[in-house]
């Protein structure tokens, strides 16, 4: 089915860990982004891609590292997870970056680091 | 720079009355604005979007939204709540930049 689905749904790891959250779209966007949304922020944006290859800084990026090989995956990667990146995080992607195309979002990874 | 206020963190409605979410915005020019519902456990999706025309714009589910250039507004509104209507409720604003940023959002409950 077409659409943005992110995996894993649900992930508990340790402080110190690395780990990494993919976020996969069928629709050939050019445009990719990860959030973390935590209670009384909203969604802050971490990093974001504008096509493959080319990847640019958000509001919140520090500890956290993306890469795109392919225009249809935007992992991110925590190379040594910390207790505060324990979030909801969300992939989105649009077609362009222009203002009248809304993002798709996908359903999201719970992050529990212990 | 652009930025986005929702006023009210969580709002109490019973089922069948009207509603109005809250959304200010701040930039130099006319924005790009959106709204967006967030189901339990499910990624946002869009409800209706605002860039140029008629002020007034219709989404899904009966939602529409008003845009008011002089007050910096972007009020989202229903005139007959549903219990399923209950959700967290984003508001969007996007300028030159043409990446988003979010408001805090409203946690709507809807009381039977």
């Amino acid at each position: 089915d077409a659409g943005i689905t992110q995996s894993p749904r649900y992930k508990i790891t340790e402080t110190g860990r690395q780990v990494t959250l993919m976020c996969h779209q069928t629709w050939s966007h050019s445009y990719m982004f990860w959030y973390r949304q935590d209670l009384g922020h909203g969604l802050r944006l971490i990093y974001y891609s504008a096509a493959a290859d080319i990847t640019d800084k958000g509001e919140v990026p520090d500890g956290y590292v993306v890469s795109r090989s392919k225009t249809e995956n935007f992992p991110l990667t925590l190379e040594s997870a910390t207790r505060s990146q324990t979030s909801v995080y969300f992939c989105a992607s649009r077609p362009t970056n222009t203002g009248d195309q809304p993002q798709h979002f996908g359903d999201g990874t719970r992050l529990s680091i212990l | 720079a652009q930025s986005v206020t929702q006023p009210d963190i969580h709002i109490t409605v019973s089922e069948g009355a009207s509603l109005e979410l809250r959304c200010n915005y701040s930039y130099g020019a006319t924005p790009y604005l959106f709204w967006y519902v967030q189901s339990p456990g499910q990624g946002l999706q869009l409800l209706l979007k605002y860039f140029s025309g008629d002020t007034l714009v219709q989404g899904i589910k009966g939602f529409e939204a008003e845009f008011k250039r002089s007050q910096s507004s972007f009020n989202l509104r229903k005139p007959s709540v549903h219990w399923s209507d209950a959700a967290e409720y984003f508001c969007a604003v996007e300028g030159g930049s043409y990446i988003p940023t979010f408001g805090r959002g409203t946690s709507l409950i809807v009381h039977p």
